[in-house]
């Protein structure tokens, strides 16, 4: 069964441009989430999807920062306009259900530089 | 506000050196402590769920227990393989679903 997979593996931009990151969420997981690591710090949430629906987006930290998933499949990510503070790992993360027994599985994330 | 601290921030040890590593948590009505493992460039791999205080998991050489206020990540005879980063996360109260992490265990086993 295939994991979590996220492109691109790198992105390198300049500021004040527009990246779109994707997230294909393991088969039949109906939880994704996008998580961020900045440089030093720890592992943050951003937001949850549940199918096409936010679930939680108390992570996003500006409204540069967009997420999508239309029909409930793989998910997009989208900075417009980039900043250097965005520079980062994005991790992309999936799960078959919610409650006491949700297990996340991680995708190898994307690198962000912004120039 | 949920809050996870990992000690030590890296740790050296020899080859069949067992020791351990600590995360301590703050979090109202924990629903679930997780140890990840990541390597270089990849993402975080899941290694262990606990939901009480009490619990243990064990993984070939890796063993995790759970207190009220702390998980401990035993190594026991470690091979150079165990080298990575391990991360312990937290799931708070609430409907939602959002890990804390913390910053992670950098831990390098030597022959």
């Amino acid at each position: 069964e295939a994991g979590v997979t996220q492109f691109p593996s790198h992105s390198v931009i300049e500021k004040g441009q527009t990246v779109t990151l994707r997230c294909d969420p393991i088969s039949g997981h109906d939880n994704l989430y996008w998580y961020r690591r900045v440089m030093g710090k720890e592992i943050k949430f951003l937001l949850h999807f549940v199918k096409e629906s936010k679930q939680d987006e108390s992570g996003m930290p500006n409204n540069r920062f967009l997420a999508e998933r239309t029909g409930g499949t793989y998910s997009t990510l989208k900075v417009q306009p980039a900043e250097l503070e965005d520079s980062g790992v994005y991790f992309c993360a999936s799960s078959l259900r919610q409650g006491p027994t949700d297990t996340q599985y991680f995708g190898p994330g994307t690198r962000l530089t912004v120039l | 506000e949920d809050q996870v601290t990992q000690s030590p921030e890296a740790l050296r040890l020899q080859e069949g050196e067992s020791s351990s590593l600590n995360c301590s948590y703050t979090v109202s009505g924990l629903r679930g402590l997780f140890w990840y493992r990541q390597d270089p460039g990849k993402g975080p791999e899941f290694l262990f769920t606990l939901y009480s205080a009490g619990e243990e998991k064990e993984k070939e050489r890796l063993k995790a227990t759970l207190t009220k206020k702390e998980s401990f990540l035993h190594i026991t005879a470690p091979k150079p393989e165990d080298s990575a980063t391990y991360l312990c996360a937290v799931r708070g109260p609430g409907g939602g679903n959002k890990l804390t992490f913390g910053t992670g265990t950098q831990l390098k086993v030597e022959l």
